[in-house]
């Protein structure tokens, strides 16, 4: 079965300051995706990153950047130069293989805090 | 280019009502999924509809059921609704070729009293 571990219930950063979430998966599939999400307070998901299990590099997408190390079966989120409006939960997920469709399974969430 | 939209945004309905949620998915996806979050917790997967059938479900009961429609728009309905259904129901839209793309709607918050 497939399984999503965020291990960091909250987290704090100061402003400008880099922050790493943790994630790590469980699954026998070899071919499945791996995404972020940020929740704000009014509930929206909003779409960071997307890391497929074949892609030879790190995915990344302006301040957010995914530390994929496949052996690990870890997908950790890095944000560079963290902003106020970072403050919101953030969502590891993971799906199947895409073409098949494929519900997307997810973590616990890790509320970031930004400092000031 | 409207991304997901659903309606209504929140909802307080009475123990043992039914209830219909609605999903528009963005523009070029075909495959709309719903999910649960409760409150701390992350999304359930309820179930996903493509070409206007139920495709996959998760662990919910007949409870919940769906549909799609020709323009893939979706609606979840509820019924004989518990207090354990208040939640917030997230839809979101795939393409069903093309990409592994999944965004997500502002969610409708469902309370039940």
């Amino acid at each position: 079965a497939q399984k999503i571990t965020q291990t960091q219930p909250g987290m704090f950063v100061q402003e400008k300051e880099a922050v790493t979430l943790d994630c790590t998966y469980d699954t026998s599939d070899p071919s499945y995706g791996l995404f972020w999400y940020k929740q704000p307070s009014s509930g929206e998901m909003i779409f960071l990153i997307y890391q497929g299990s074949y892609d030879q590099q790190n995915a990344t997408e302006g301040r957010y950047s995914l530390n994929f190390q496949k052996a690990r079966k870890s997908a950790n989120l890095v944000i560079s130069a963290s902003q106020l409006g970072d403050s919101a939960m953030y969502f590891c997920a993971m799906r199947g293989p895409y073409n098949q469709g494929g519900k997307l399974i997810f973590g616990q969430g890790t509320e970031l805090s930004v400092k000031p | 280019d409207a991304g997901v939209t659903q309606s209504p945004t929140h909802l307080i309905k009475t123990r043992g009502q039914q209830v219909t949620l609605r999903c528009s998915p963005k523009s070029g996806h075909d495959t709309v999924s719903w999910y649960q979050q409760a409150l701390g917790q992350g999304p359930q997967f309820i179930f996903q509809y493509y070409e206007e059938e139920e495709r996959q479900r998760g662990n919910f009961p007949d409870r919940f059921s769906g549909h799609q429609f020709p323009n893939y728009s979706s609606e979840l309905n509820v019924n004989a609704l518990l207090l354990g259904d208040s939640a917030l129901y997230l839809c979101a839209s795939s393409p069903r070729q093309g990409g592994p793309e999944a965004f997500f709607g502002q969610g409708t918050r469902l309370t039940v009293v």
